[in-house]
């Protein structure tokens, strides 16, 4: 049961573009949502995150929206750079009966930003 | 640098062996995440550690355990290795909201 999905695998954008990247999502429990960048054989980088009780988080050239009826959210990046080429991974955190927060992740997405 | 860290960075080893590996959350994080990326897979969960407690269990097979000591760092153990256990291993430390990753133990079973 894959509890938080990115449907798109891969996307290509062109220098100076906006990337818009999908993230959805089915257990409503989920209260926190955070977009990592990873490039190959590094770890996954925080990048930004939102609250559920916000529908929109702003940092530099990422903004994150949240749909919370749709349970849908979106990285959005602007203007795309050939640096930001890399895999994408969204997740999403609920605390749990054990008392701790968990966070699930999606599967990736690959921007490839075309310069 | 995202202050977690972990080693081995590489480690190839035969089937059937067993092998730890080791991550020091940043200072003063309590809790430390593992995770398992196979092959341009996603990341799936494998267990977490709260000051030295279990706290939660995903997709870890019976292979494999992990503790996490007082002062904090981590050991993840896989036994009985197999060729399908070659993948990126990565931990992670909670501070607030928002988890760290480390760099990750590429481990390959051959």
């Amino acid at each position: 049961d894959q509890q938080v999905k990115q449907n798109s695998p891969s996307l290509s954008v062109q220098e100076g573009r906006i990337s818009i990247l999908n993230c959805d999502y089915t257990n409503s429990m989920f209260d926190y949502f955070l977009w990592y960048k990873k490039y190959p054989a590094e770890g996954p980088t925080f990048l930004i995150s939102i609250s559920s009780i916000k529908d929109k988080n702003e940092d530099g050239r990422f903004t994150v929206f949240l749909n919370k009826s749709a349970k849908h959210l979106s990285l959005h990046i602007v203007p795309s750079q050939p640096g930001d080429s890399a895999v994408y991974f969204c997740a999403a955190s609920a605390l749990f009966t054990s008392g701790t927060y968990k966070y699930i992740f999606g599967t990736g997405t690959r921007l490839k930003v075309l310069a | 640098d995202s202050g977690v860290t972990q080693t081995p960075k590489h480690l190839i080893t035969a089937t059937g062996q067993r092998v730890t590996l080791r991550c020091s959350p940043r200072s003063g994080d309590l809790s430390v995440y593992w995770y398992q990326q196979s092959l341009d897979q996603g990341l799936q969960f494998l267990i977490q550690y709260y000051n030295g407690e279990e706290r939660a269990k995903g997709n870890i097979l019976e292979r494999f355990s992990a503790q996490q000591f007082p002062d904090l760092h981590s050991e993840l153990n896989l036994s009985s290795l197999e060729l399908g256990d070659s993948a990126l291993y990565f931990c992670a430390s909670k501070a607030g909201n928002t988890i760290y990753f480390g760099e990750g133990s590429w481990l390959t079973v051959v």
